[in-house]
């Protein structure tokens, strides 16, 4: 069982476009995370939802809106795309609370033409 | 707030060699974790060690080490019998659990040469 599913794993879209981005980990963590890697493999944190509550907004576009329907999903709706949005962003989960390690999904790498 | 340095982005090592990545961060917390991951071409983050910043003793990870020292704030990681598979990116990241946030350095692409 994969512990920390992200889809899709390749997205490709135009400029101007909507695209989501869904995430699911069955750890039983209280928190989730969103991240961008960019072509320079920077990781910067975008959001981090703890039990559904929104904890970490970083300076991201506002075309950029995360969901946490419940603690086990974060999903990232990508409004209006750009090109400079492509980058791969990663979903993530830790236990909260303690020192638990950060768990990734695979990525879903996205590119914008 | 929190920085993470990783001052060499790239590294080479000979097969069966030791090599030494450099991390340094700033905080004016004391209590803290650090953290190396690995990401592969394949992309995925592994975890490759982690120390807690309470705790005295370098940790270990079979061939994987690390040299922390708290007071230079720095937390360098050995790698020991360089294999090909160690071929990859290596980030080293911290948190504390006042932030919920893990910060990542820039990383270091180490080669592992045949």
């Amino acid at each position: 069982d994969t512990a920390v599913s992200q889809t899709p794993k390749y997205l490709v879209t135009q400029m101007g476009n909507d695209k989501s981005i869904k995430c699911e980990q069955n750890l039983g963590h209280d928190t989730m995370y969103w991240y961008k890697q960019d072509s320079k493999k920077f990781l910067k944190i975008m959001f981090s939802y703890n039990n559904k509550e929104l904890i970490i907004n970083e300076t991201v576009p506002n075309r950029f809106s995360p969901k946490s329907p419940d603690k086990a999903h974060l999903n990232l709706h990508i409004n209006s795309l750009e090109l400079g949005d492509s980058a791969v962003y990663f979903c993530a989960s830790s236990p909260g609370t303690g020192i638990g390690k950060l768990f990734f999904g695979s990525g879903t790498q996205l590119s914008v033409l | 707030a929190q920085t993470v340095t990783q001052s060499q982005p790239e590294m080479s090592v000979q097969e069966a060699e030791t090599v030494t990545l450099s991390c340094t961060y700033d905080t004016s917390e004391s209590d803290y974790y650090l953290f190396w991951y690995k990401q592969p071409p394949s992309r995925q983050m592994i975890l490759v060690i982690r120390q807690e910043a309470y705790k005295q003793q370098n940790a270990t990870e079979n061939r994987f080490s690390v040299n922390f020292q708290k007071a230079a704030k720095s937390f360098s990681l050995k790698i020991s019998d360089s294999q090909l598979g160690d071929a990859a990116m290596y980030f080293c990241a911290f948190y504390t659990s006042g932030t919920y946030k893990y910060i990542f350095g820039t990383g270091t692409r180490l080669k592992v040469l045949a």
